[in-house]
C-alpha cells in the first residue's frame, strides 16, 4: 500500500531564504508525481507536475525533482516571498496513468516579512 | 468550462438530512475524483471516474456515500442521512489521461464545504 509522507509539517523562514520541501513514497512504481499549493479555505492549485520517466520540472522560482529508486521528491521554493506562504501537498499516482492520487500530509510554509 | 466547477460552495444541513454536491469538470476531461478533506487533515480519496469505466469506489467511508457521473461530464456526490463527522470539504479533480495532452494532471476544484449541525 502506497503510503506518502511530507516532513516538515511545518515551516517558518524569513522573506528571502532559499527552501526545500520533501515528499518522501514507499512504493517507487509510481506513474507521476504532483506538488500542489492549498491556501486557507480553498481548493489545490497544481504547481508541477514530474512523470516517472522524469527527472525535475521547473517553473518560476519553483524546481521539484524525483528519484524514484529512493522513494523522495523535493519541492525547491527560491528567494521565498510572503505570497508564497500556503500548504503544499505532494501526491503520487500509482503505476499506470489511471487511479488515484495518494496524497501526503502537508507542510504549511510561512514566509515572514 | 475553464476550471472546474463545484457547487454548493457552502452547505449547512442537519443531522439526518441528504445532500448533493455537484462538479462540472473541465470539458474534455474523461477522469473525474472526488476528495474529502476534514479539518485539519489530509486528503481522503472517495472515488474516481475513468471514462466508461467502472467508477473505482474503494474509497466511499460507508453505503450512505454514493456518485454518479452522467454523460461522461458532470458528477454528483451524494450522502444519505448526514452524521456530524461527515463535516468537511468536499473536492472534486479532473484530468485528461488519452492523447497527447494525458498527462494525467490534476485539476481541483474549490470545494463544496458540509457543515452538518
Amino acid at each position: 500500500k502506497q503510503e506518502v509522507t511530507q516532513i516538515p509539517a511545518a515551516l517558518s523562514v524569513p522573506e528571502g531564504e532559499n527552501l526545500v520541501l520533501n515528499c518522501s513514497f514507499t512504493d517507487s512504481a509510481i506513474y507521476n508525481l504532483q506538488w500542489f499549493r492549498q491556501d486557507p479555505g480553498k481548493g489545490l492549485t497544481s504547481l508541477l507536475l514530474i512523470q516517472s520517466s522524469q527527472r525535475e520540472q521547473t517553473s518560476g522560482r519553483l524546481n521539484a525533482s524525483l528519484d524514484k529508486s529512493s522513494g523522495r521528491s523535493t519541492l525547491y521554493i527560491a528567494a521565498s516571498q510572503p505570497g508564497d506562504s500556503a500548504t503544499y501537498l505532494c501526491a503520487v499516482k500509482g503505476s499506470s496513468n489511471t487511479g488515484k492520487l495518494i496524497f501526503g500530509q502537508g507542510t504549511t510554509l510561512q514566509v515572514k516579512p | 468550462g475553464a476550471g472546474v466547477s463545484q457547487s454548493p460552495s457552502n452547505k449547512v444541513t442537519e443531522k439526518g438530512k441528504d445532500v448533493e454536491l455537484r462538479c462540472d469538470p473541465i470539458s474534455g476531461h474523461t477522469a473525474l475524483y472526488w476528495y474529502r478533506q476534514s479539518l485539519g487533515q489530509g486528503l481522503e480519496f472517495l472515488i474516481y471516474f475513468q471514462g466508461n469505466s467502472a467508477p473505482d469506489k474503494s474509497g466511499l467511508p460507508s453505503d450512505r456515500f454514493s456518485a454518479e457521473r452522467t454523460g461522461g461530464s458532470v458528477s454528483t456526490l451524494t450522502i444519505q442521512r448526514t452524521q456530524q463527522e461527515d463535516s468537511a470539504v468536499y473536492l472534486c479533480a479532473s484530468s485528461s489521461t488519452t492523447g497527447r495532452l494525458g498527462t494525467g494532471e490534476l485539476f481541483f476544484g474549490e470545494g463544496s464545504r458540509l457543515t452538518v449541525l
